[in-house]
């Protein structure tokens, strides 16, 4: 089967740093991707693990365990407009499509 | 580089009538893949295209649902008979490789 599990809902505060966790059980592992998504809006693409380790881009890092089936997502400085959902999807391995599935999003409140 | 667009953003629409969305994706982008996204969870996976051949259907895309990809250009989603279930923001997304999906702003469907 496939699951995706991260928090509903983290509220921080205006110039903290918080870390959104993303664990996993799918069928087939092809990466795992970070999205950004305010409300109404598309999904804006964030960061992208296809091996262990950390990705940093900006304020913005990513980690990825394989073996754990586990990811984050950091993000420094927080900043007002970083309000929004966080969503982490795995690219199914089991074909060769690339779709993703995704978790329900974790909804990040940044507070002043 | 215009991005993904989707037309019409948002649609109302009484139970039992036919709606059609469409997308066109970023130019050159042979991926094209249709999500649906319900408020609180993340998007599901609909169907996938490879230029115009459609090479994956969702187990959610039951047979009131139709995609075409004519030419291998813009996209249609047809819903025939709608029900209140089917309101949700359909996406769609289009990639040139399996790394990164670029979305469109979406068409929010409302069925009274």
């Amino acid at each position: 089967g496939q699951n995706i599990d991260q928090p509903t809902e983290m509220t921080a505060t205006e110039g903290a740093i918080v870390q959104i966790n993303c664990t996993y059980q799918t069928s087939g592992f092809n990466g795992l991707f970070w999205y950004q998504q305010h409300a109404g809006e598309a999904p804006t693409f964030l960061s992208y693990n296809v091996l262990d380790g950390l990705e940093e881009k900006g304020r913005f890092s990513s980690f990825l365990s394989r073996s754990k089936g586990y990811s984050y997502l950091l993000l420094k400085e927080l900043q007002m407009k970083d309000s929004a959902s966080y969503l982490c999807a795995v690219r199914d391995g089991s074909s060769n499509t690339g779709k993703l599935i995704f978790g329900q999003g974790t909804t990040l409140q940044v507070k002043p | 580089d215009t991005g993904v667009s989707q037309d019409p953003r948002h649609k109302i629409t009484k139970r039992g009538q036919n709606v059609t969305f469409r997308c066109d994706p970023i130019s050159e982008h042979n991926r094209l893949y249709w999500y649906r996204q319900t408020l609180g969870q993340g998007p599901e996976f609909l169907t996938y295209f490879q230029n115009e051949a459609q090479l994956e259907k969702s187990r959610l895309l039951s047979d009131r649902f139709s995609a075409e990809r004519p030419k291998g250009s813009f996209s249609t989603l047809e819903i025939q008979r709608t029900e209140q279930g089917d309101s949700a923001m359909y996406l769609c997304a289009s990639s040139a490789t399996t790394y990164e999906q670029y979305f469109g702003p979406g068409t929010r469907l409302t069925v009274t």
